[in-house]
């Protein structure tokens, strides 16, 4: 099975902190994307990328970076947190053009 | 404006009764896939539908692309408690780098025992 894992499931941080949200995937997936879920406007891409140390950004990438030194690992960092980017935080992995495979979330609260 | 349109929003239905939710683009869906979200949780795969009137089931779940391949429906016979969630259909994004997708808003359902 496919496993994605993130390295929090709940984060509270306070604005202006720097915030590193890691991911992990174990199925040598080419693919591996972040998204923020909130109510009424569903899933956003922040960023994706491809291969390593390569990124693409998303529909919503403002306020964040990403970082991909390795192929298993996705990270996502918010260099200054802001109380608008309190979110539900969600990582996926694919390959090629299929189903992408999704981490468990983690919920970030920004005060 | 979002690209893929879910209805409804949310639902309740009791246990036993069956249902249907429905997502729609206004382009070609060069692949479709179903999720399901538990809340606060990641979003397990459920199904993808790639060919006009493809029709895929699991279980007491079924999901049907039709032939325009611009509308999908998912439908649940005998619904369980087990089958609450938020339901999200997310659509291939072709022509960009990698295999972006783009999701809809999701339809919560709430199953009554």
């Amino acid at each position: 099975d496919v496993k994605v894992t993130q390295s929090s499931r709940y984060l509270v941080k306070r604005t202006g902190e720097k915030v590193f949200l890691e991911c992990v995937q174990d199925m040598d997936h080419e693919n591996m994307f972040w998204y923020r879920q909130d109510p009424g406007l569903g899933l956003r891409l922040i960023y994706f990328s491809y291969d390593v140390k390569m990124k693409e950004k998303g529909d919503i990438p403002e306020g964040y970076s990403v970082s991909r030194e390795k192929k298993e690992r996705f990270s996502l960092i918010l260099e200054s947190a802001s109380t608008n980017q309190t979110s539900m935080y969600l990582c996926a992995s694919s390959w090629d053009q299929n189903e992408q495979f999704f981490g468990p979330g983690t919920r970030l609260t920004v005060l | 404006s979002q690209e893929l349109e879910q209805s409804p929003q949310s639902l309740i239905v009791q246990e036993g009764k069956n249902l249907t939710i429905n997502c729609t683009s206004s382009k070609t869906l060069y692949g479709l896939y179903w999720y399901k979200q538990k809340y606060g949780e990641g979003l397990i795969f459920l199904m993808m539908l790639q060919k006009g009137g493809e029709e895929k089931s699991h279980e007491k779940i079924t999901a049907k692309l039709d032939e325009k391949k611009q509308q999908s429906s998912l439908h649940i016979t005998a619904s369980q408690p087990s089958h609450a969630g938020i339901y999200l259909c997310g659509a291939d994004r072709r022509g960009r780098i990698g295999n972006q997708f783009y999701f809809g808003t999701g339809t919560s359902l709430t199953v009554i025992p």
